[in-house]
C-alpha cells in the first residue's frame, strides 16, 4: 500500500518567509509526526498527534513553529519567519501501533 | 531523561564481513527499542523492534539485535555485509507512556562497505 508521503520535496525560501510542509500520513494511522533531521542536531521529535488528544508540543523549538491536522489526516507544518538554522530535513511519520512509526521520504528546507 | 547512546559515528567493514553496531539506551521503565536504516537522500526504514519477550529479534535484511537489560544494549548484528548495506543506522527508544509517543534516536553510525 501507499506509505507517508510529503511534499514538497525539496523547498528553498527567503529568510524571513513563512513556509508550510505537508504530510499524508498511512491512510488508517491514527498517530503521526514531525521530526527535524539535521547536521548539528541529529534527529529531534517536534510534535505528534494521536486521534482526537491534544497535540504533543513539546518539541517545537520556538514558537514560530506550528502544526495542525485537520480530520485525522493530513498534517502541516508551518515555520514562520523562516531562519538560517530552521534548514533541515523535516521528516513525517505515522503509527497505527505502539511505536512503529513509518517515515517519509522528508522535506529539505533550505532558508537563505 | 531517556537518552540513546550510539559510540561508533563511522564504521567501515569489508563484503562479507560480520558487523555490529552498538546502541546503548537511558531508560527508567521497560524499552521499546528500535533500528532504522537511512539510505543516501531516503527517509529512515525500520529495520526491526523489541516491545517484550524474546531479547533476540529478527529483521529485515538479515539483521538482528539482541536487547541486554543489565547492559542497557541493543545492538544491531548482521553475519555477512552486502555492499548495500552501506547506510546510516540509528537506534531508538520510544519514550514515555500509553503506546504512542516520540522515539529519542542516538546520533547514528554510518556503515561503508569495502568490496
Amino acid at each position: 500500500g501507499a506509505g507517508v508521503s510529503q511534499s514538497p520535496s525539496n523547498k528553498v525560501t527567503e529568510k524571513g518567509k513563512d513556509v508550510e510542509l505537508r504530510c499524508d500520513p498511512i491512510s488508517g494511522h491514527t498517530a503521526l509526526y514531525w521530526y527535524r533531521q539535521s547536521l548539528g542536531q541529529g534527529l529531534e521529535f517536534l510534535i505528534y498527534f494521536q486521534g482526537n488528544s491534544a497535540p504533543d508540543k513539546s518539541g517545537l523549538p520556538s514558537d514560530r513553529f506550528s502544526a495542525e491536522r485537520t480530520g485525522g489526516s493530513v498534517s502541516t507544518l508551518t515555520i514562520q519567519r523562516t531562519q538560517q538554522e530552521d534548514s533541515a530535513v523535516y521528516l513525517c511519520a505515522s503509527s497505527a501501533r505502539h511505536y512503529e512509526q513509518y517515515f517519509g521520504p522528508g522535506t529539505r528546507l533550505t532558508v537563505t | 531523561a531517556q537518552s540513546v547512546t550510539q559510540p561508533d559515528i563511522h564504521i567501515t567493514v569489508s563484503e562479507g564481513a560480520s558487523l555490529e553496531l552498538r546502541c546503548n539506551y537511558s531508560y527508567g521503565a521497560t524499552p521499546y527499542l528500535f533500528w532504522y536504516v537511512q539510505s543516501p537522500g531516503q527517509g529512515l526504514q525500520l529495520l526491526l523492534k523489541y516491545f517484550s519477550g524474546d531479547t533476540l529479534v529478527q529483521g529485515i535484511k538479515g539483521f538482528e539485535a539482541e536487547f541486554k537489560r543489565s547492559q542497557s544494549s541493543f545492538n544491531l548484528r548482521k553475519p555477512s555485509v552486502h555492499w548495500s548495506d552501506a547506510a546510516e543506522y540509528f537506534c531508538a527508544v520510544g519514550a514515555g507512556s500509553g503506546g504512542y509517543n516520540k522515539l529519542i534516536f542516538g546520533a547514528g553510525t554510518r556503515l561503508a562497505v569495502h568490496p
